[in-house]
């Protein structure tokens, strides 16, 4: 089955830099990689997502880039500020909604 | 008018124990999914049903029983108890059945003493 492997775990920037979580995938038949966001005693929220078909995708201060080629995608946050704070998830799927998730990245913004 | 709702939000109970935890969602969504996060909190996908209709279904031992009484309500219930059982379940659902965003709700923290 699909394995999907996120870096790194923890992540501690200062307020405007820039926040960089990285994943690998396993399956290359993955063709859909959302991105969510956990808030302390919330459930995870999509942020932004990227199919296999697109390279790269932008949503404000967030971006997503997709290498199929490598099997890896990343998430960038740019202007970092205190409300990014959380635990950032990547995931994998093919056909149908099955979702692998990463391990998670817990992201701290220092103001 | 929350989009995905479960309860009950906390529930502390001992082994060998059965328990239910209900999910609702009013988004209008086909399908509807349930996973757990562990302590570590890695998240993985236990069931998952189209149209009232079983979809997925991961490796979970049997002791774990969902039920959709309806596409807008899935329901999970758990027999016999087990500590290992302690986790945060999270209900989710999503528009279609293939590649859609999921929307969670916010989960419901099982603890088994």
């Amino acid at each position: 089955g699909e394995n999907v492997e996120q870096h790194p775990s923890t992540l501690s920037v200062q307020e405007g830099d820039s926040a960089v979580i990285k994943c690998t995938y396993s399956d290359s038949a993955s063709n859909y990689f959302p991105w969510y966001k956990q808030e302390l005693g919330k459930g995870p929220q999509l942020i932004i997502d990227i199919r296999s078909n697109v390279g790269e995708k932008k949503d404000q201060r967030i971006a997503v880039t997709l290498n199929k080629t490598a099997k890896h995608f990343s998430l960038h946050i740019t202007e970092t500020q205190p409300e990014d704070s959380a635990v950032y998830f990547c995931a994998a799927s093919k056909t149908g909604n099955k979702l692998t998730f990463g391990g998670g990245t817990r992201v701290l913004v220092k103001p | 008018d929350t989009a995905v709702s479960q309860t009950p939000k906390y529930l502390v109970t001992q082994m060998g124990n059965d328990k239910s935890i209900k999910c609702e969602q009013n988004l209008g969504h086909d399908t509807m999914y349930w996973y757990k996060q562990d302590s570590k909190k890695f998240l993985k996908i236990m069931f998952s049903y189209n149209n009232k209709e079983l979809i997925i279904n991961e490796t979970v031992p049997n002791r774990f029983s969902p039920k959709s009484p309806d596409k807008a309500h899935l329901n999970l219930h758990i027999n016999s108890l087990e500590l290992g059982d302690s986790a945060v379940y999270f209900c989710a659902s999503s528009e279609g059945a293939y590649n859609s965003p999921l929307h969670f709700g916010n989960g419901t923290r099982l603890t088994v003493t």
